[in-house]
């Protein structure tokens, strides 16, 4: 079974300082991690995966993550916060490499609820 | 990115119709399509999982009849509610993934069901 956690419901941070949003993953093999983001009302909207190779991965609007196999994390950061960066947060895991079973699902976390004050 | 749409994007319907809502992958071809559901304030909820040209693999506790999958094309899959009830009402978000295991799945925009 897999399954992933993000311990933080809500995280404050001021704009223009760095902010980091917790995930750790729980998998059978070797892991394919996605961080996605949800504004009020609409679908998921894909910011960055990792596969294998380089364990900090940059994705779309500055953010990026870093993979930490001893840790099982895979924490999502960025250096200065926007207010537009208010929004819900989710980290997913899938088993890489495989595309049946329950391999080919994504688990998600519960999200964390990001929240960027001037 | 791919583009995946939804439409409708709001639906309004009254306790006893059904409701069909549709899933396309705009720009690429979707093998595999999911289907989820939201509550307020909450993860998504995978209901079902359909690859083009086979019947939709259910989760657990979904009823198969009540809410009927089609993926009928590599760029179409319909999720129709039959006979709502206003506890169907949610926020139901459709899902998209290409051929390969490394390819990244890609959500829609959403559709939130209120039944009467």
């Amino acid at each position: 079974a897999q399954s992933v956690a993000q311990p933080e419901d809500q995280v404050n941070v001021a704009e223009g300082n760095p902010l980091t949003v917790k995930c750790t993953y729980s998998v059978s093999g070797n892991p394919y991690l996605f961080w996605y983001v949800q504004y009020p009302n609409r679908g998921l909207q894909f910011l960055l995966k990792y596969i294998t190779g380089d364990n900090l991965v940059k994705g779309s609007y500055g953010f990026e993550a870093e993979f930490n196999k001893s840790q099982t994390s895979f924490h999502l950061k960025k250096p200065s916060a926007l207010v537009s960066d208010s929004a819900l947060y989710f980290c997913a895991v899938r088993v890489r490499g495989i595309l049946t079973g329950g391999g080919n699902k994504l688990t998600f976390g519960t999200g964390t609820q990001l929240k960027v004050e001037l | 990115g791919a583009v995946v749409s939804q439409h409708p994007s709001r639906v309004i319907c009254k306790s006893g119709t059904s409701v069909k809502i549709e899933c396309r992958s705009l720009d690429f071809q979707a093998t595999t399509m999911f289907w989820y559901r939201q509550f307020p304030k909450q993860s998504l909820m995978l209901m079902a999982t359909s690859n083009e040209g086979s019947k939709a693999t259910y989760e657990q506790g979904v009823e198969k009849d009540k809410f009927l999958i089609n993926h009928a094309s590599l760029t179409l899959s319909t999720l129709t509610v039959t006979s709502a009830h206003p506890e169907d009402s949610s926020f139901y978000i459709c899902s998209a993934r290409g051929q390969g295991w490394e390819e990244t799945q890609y959500f829609g925009p959403g559709t939130r069901l209120l039944v009467l």
